[in-house]
């Protein structure tokens, strides 16, 4: 089964700053890699797909890199709408899913 | 618009069954362009699929739970159910039904429930 790594746990980032979260495959996924992002008490959202494709409604800010292993998720000015859990997935296996174990965005 | 809602019992006892209904509202679950999911999420942990269905019948499932875990579809009723066995309390969760994007090479969940909590306790 492939492993999916988040890191960090935590991140503390300031309003308007940007952040980068980090996404890792324990063996490639191509770009078979779906970002959410959840907030307390509601459903996760679809940001982006395919890696790098936003899904429709989601603003620029969000943006998705990477293949094989490695991918992260760039949030360039932060809003205060943005402080969530986010996150990634793979698809590459499929029928097999699986989920990283999240990163928590918060207030710095 | 779509809307996906999921339905049922938030107690079940331990060693019984967990029975949802997805009802989806917006479009036909009938689509040959989606599968239709279920994760569950335990409080205070991350997401966990269980498994998907195709308006067919066919049914994927993740290994930890094939044993366990029945999906089902109403067509007629644009319904989808997950019937998980045996449960314990480590099955104690916010379940969510999504709809799962099915072409160009996409699988992921693009319209998601607002979830419902099921607890297992005696």
């Amino acid at each position: 089964d492939i492993e999916m790594t988040q890191s960090p746990a935590t991140l503390s980032v300031s309003l308007g700053e940007s952040t980068t979260l980090s996404c890792r495959a324990s063996q490639s996924v191509g770009r078979k890699l779906a970002w959410y992002q959840q907030k307390p008490g509601q459903a996760p959202r679809l940001l982006i797909s395919g890696a790098s494709t936003r899904a429709t409604g989601i603003p620029a800010r969000f943006s998705g890199g990477g293949s094989g292993t490695e991918f992260i998720l760039t949030i360039s000015s932060l809003q205060s709408e943005d402080y969530a859990v986010y996150y990634c997935q793979q698809y590459h296996t499929w029928p097999l899913l699986t989920f990283g174990g999240g990163t928590k965005v918060e207030i710095k | 618009q779509l809307h996906l809602r999921e339905s049922g019992p938030g107690l079940v006892k331990p060693s019984e069954t967990l029975s949802l209904t997805c009802t989806v509202s917006g479009d036909s679950l009938s689509s040959f362009r989606y599968y239709w999911g279920w994760i569950r999420q335990p409080p205070g942990k991350g997401l966990e699929w269980i498994g998907s269905i195709y308006y067919s019948g066919i049914t994927y499932y993740s290994p930890p739970l094939v044993s366990r875990a029945t999906i089902s579809v109403d067509t007629s009723k644009d319904q989808f159910s997950l019937r998980l066995n045996s449960v314990t309390a480590a099955d104690t969760a916010v379940y969510y039904c999504a709809r799962q994007a099915r072409g160009d090479g996409d699988l992921a969940f693009d319209y998601w429930g607002q979830g419902t909590l099921v607890t297992v306790s005696s």
